[in-house]
């Protein structure tokens, strides 16, 4: 069963406008969640995160938000940019959970010039 | 910076083959992780250790082993490598246990299993 769910496989959006990356989850242990980006033929690398205590976290260009009674959580970059082509995958812990983190499917984002 | 470095970025194997993954971080991290990439289903967790000589089962373990003598140095072996078992490893580490505790990836390995 499938506890993080990125629904989208792909998004396409144009060079400066806003990329709205979606997740969900289904346990409500989960209290910290993170999204990473990952380059074909590399390892995934840590973009943002937010602990469940708030609903927005922003770091530049990126911006997570978490609504925790739907159970959802988005990425939103703005503007976008070509080198923001990648896989996103989102990912959650939960307390006590002895940093396991549980990922979604990802999702493949291009921007285009 | 720290570095989790993968052993080998590209393998080719015969089904019923042993093999080794074998992957290092220069960070004295406490966590070490083993993960598989596959298309439609993210990342799914191995195994993972957070001592020396410790390990436990994560998501899914069936058909792989791992080992973990030293500390900067977590191995993925796989007994009889299968057909279904062809996909890309990666393996992370962290500091901390719990939310907070940033994976930091290695560049992943693409394993065959003809």
């Amino acid at each position: 069963d499938q506890q993080v769910k990125q629904n989208s496989p792909s998004l396409s959006v144009q060079e400066g406008r806003i990329s709205i990356l979606n997740c969900d989850y289904t346990n409500s242990m989960f209290d910290y969640f993170l999204w990473y980006k990952k380059y074909p033929a590399e390892g995934p690398t840590f973009l943002i995160s937010i602990s469940s205590i708030k609903d927005k976290n922003e770091d530049g260009r990126f911006t997570v938000f978490l609504n925790k009674s739907a159970k959802h959580l988005s990425l939103h970059i703005v503007p976008s940019q070509p080198g923001d082509s990648a896989v996103y995958f989102c990912a959650a812990s939960a307390q006590g959970n002895t940093g396991k983190l549980i990922f979604g499917q990802g999702t493949t984002l291009q921007v285009k010039p | 910076d720290v570095k989790v470095t993968q052993s080998s970025r590209y393998l080719v194997k015969r089904t019923g083959e042993k093999v080794f993954l074998e992957c290092v971080q220069d960070m004295d991290h406490e966590n070490m992780f083993w993960y598989r990439q596959d298309p439609g289903l993210g990342l799914r967790l191995i195994y993972f250790s957070y001592d020396v000589k410790m390990k436990e089962k994560g998501d899914i373990p069936e058909g792989y082993s791992v080992s973990r003598e030293k500390k900067e140095r977590f191995s993925l072996i796989l007994e009889s490598a299968s057909t279904n078992q062809t996909s890309m490893y990666l393996c992370a580490s962290s500091q901390v246990a719990g939310p907070g505790g940033e994976l930091f990836f290695g560049e992943g390995s693409r394993l065959t299993v003809l």
